[in-house]
């Protein structure tokens, strides 16, 4: 059982639609971390929200940390193909830097 | 300003042989942290390295080891491959103990056991 579900697992749209990531957990996280990571490649940081409640928004993309920083989500609007990707989340739990990802989310986005 | 890198970006091995992969963080940060992640799965932390120790470490076996030289870079060793070892290795950099606890990752190494 992963610390962090992050669902769904796999999406596939069209190019235009919006959709919605969710990464949750019964644990607590200092701050959490969205990743989008290309095939072969490392993950690259999109953002991090460290207060519950916390909204960020990067263009088309938003990202909610949960009240009780248990859990967030990731919005992208009108996406496009440039959006494909596995979409992964980490959580920071006390001291230490070490990361705890959720199992991710393959993201494909039709032209 | 360079970002994380890694060496080498591919390796085949057969069980039973040991391997070492290497990492350099990126400027200006004192901690390197090594992932594996397996196909279709998100990374799982393996152990962190701060001031030439070992700080944290995952649920992996001993026969998981690392090094972190003077320069901050590091090392992640494996003993006694298996076949489970196959995997992408990751390694990020970040500041120690940072509130945000933000990582940058290298490209990875794909490691495969034969």
């Amino acid at each position: 059982t992963q610390l962090l579900e992050q669902s769904p697992q796999f999406l596939s749209i069209q190019e235009g639609e919006n959709l919605t990531v969710y990464c949750n957990s019964s644990s607590v996280f200092s701050s959490l971390q969205w990743y989008r990571q290309e095939p072969g490649e490392g993950p690259v940081l999109l953002v991090t929200v460290v207060t519950g409640g916390e909204v960020k928004k990067l263009k088309r993309l938003t990202f909610q940390f949960g009240d009780a920083r248990k859990d967030s989500s990731l919005h992208i609007t009108a996406a496009q193909p440039g959006d494909t990707g596995l979409y992964l989340c980490a959580g920071k739990m006390g001291a230490g830097n070490m990361l705890t990802f959720g199992g991710g989310t393959r993201l494909m986005v039709k032209p | 300003d360079a970002g994380v890198t890694q060496s080498p970006t591919h390796l085949i091995k057969t069980r039973g042989q040991q391997v070492t992969l290497r990492c350099s963080p990126k400027s200006g940060h004192d901690t390197v942290s090594w992932y594996q992640q397996a196909l279709g799965q998100g990374p799982q932390f393996i152990f962190q390295y701060y001031e030439e120790e070992e700080r944290q470490r995952g649920n992996f076996p001993d026969r998981f080891s690392g090094h972190q030289f003077p320069n901050y870079s590091s090392e992640l060793n494996v003993n006694a491959l298996l076949l489970g070892d196959s995997a992408l290795y990751l390694c990020a950099s970040s500041l120690v103990d940072r509130v945000t606890g933000e990582q940058f990752f290298g490209p990875g190494t794909r490691l495969t056991v034969l």
